[in-house]
């Protein structure tokens, strides 16, 4: 069966300091690979997505950026995190619509 | 420019009652429609979804009820019950987006025992 791990669960972080989030996916080949992002008391905001390793595609302009290394691994990075990071981040994985996304169990990530 | 919204940021319903969450969408080109259920502090996970070729997909206590004329969908839960308490995200896809899903903003349903 197909699992999704991602990690850490939790992070505090200051102003300023690098960003690494992983996400791995178990039990399937090629999938797309996504990375929401949650703020408080928001919606669901796409950050990037990826349909292959080393393709990516960002959503909105923003101080991240992510990188599919391996088919089933998908980064999410910033080199200076900024206090407007905060949020809880999420990745998906897809593998054709009928099933929709399946979703990780997220980061919190608090900057402060 | 949201192609899918959720206008009703939360609901509140008494256990029992039914929870009708709503959403509507611009894109005439959607064609798949699906909602998730999301707690806190964990990852979204997927409830029941809706072919445009149906107006209606049921399983167990939840319905799903769409309306291509109008572009509206909803989500009835009968009866609902307090582990139902969650923020609901419809979401939709088809056209030149294919797979990929645009979420509404989540409507946060609250059942009172």
């Amino acid at each position: 069966s197909q699992t999704i791990h991602q990690w850490p669960a939790t992070l505090v972080q200051p102003v300023g300091s690098p960003l690494s989030l992983e996400c791995t996916v178990e039990g399937t080949s090629n999938p797309n690979l996504y990375w929401y992002r949650q703020a408080a008391g928001r919606g669901l905001q796409l950050l990037f997505y990826s349909v292959g390793i080393g393709q990516i595609s960002s959503e909105v302009p923003q101080n991240l950026s992510a990188s599919r290394p391996q088919d089933r691994q998908f980064i999410l990075s910033s080199k200076k995190l900024l206090l407007s990071d905060s949020g809880f981040y999420l990745c998906a994985w897809s593998i054709n619509r009928d099933l929709g996304y399946t979703f990780g169990s997220g980061t919190r990530l608090t900057v402060v | 420019d949201q192609q899918v919204k959720q206008n009703s940021p939360s609901l509140s319903v008494q256990e029992g009652r039914i929870s009708i969450l709503n959403c509507d969408y611009t894109n005439s080109m959607f064609d798949y429609f699906l909602w998730y259920k999301k707690y806190p502090a964990e990852g979204p996970t997927f409830l029941i979804s809706i072919s445009s070729i149906k107006d209606k997909n049921e399983d167990g206590r939840f319905t799903v009820f769409l309306n291509k004329s109008a572009k509206h969908l909803s989500l009835h839960i009968v009866p609902s019950q307090p582990g139902d308490s969650a923020v609901y995200f419809c979401a939709a896809s088809g056209g030149n987006a294919g797979n990929m899903l645009t979420f509404g903003g989540g409507t946060r349903l609250m059942v009172k025992p």
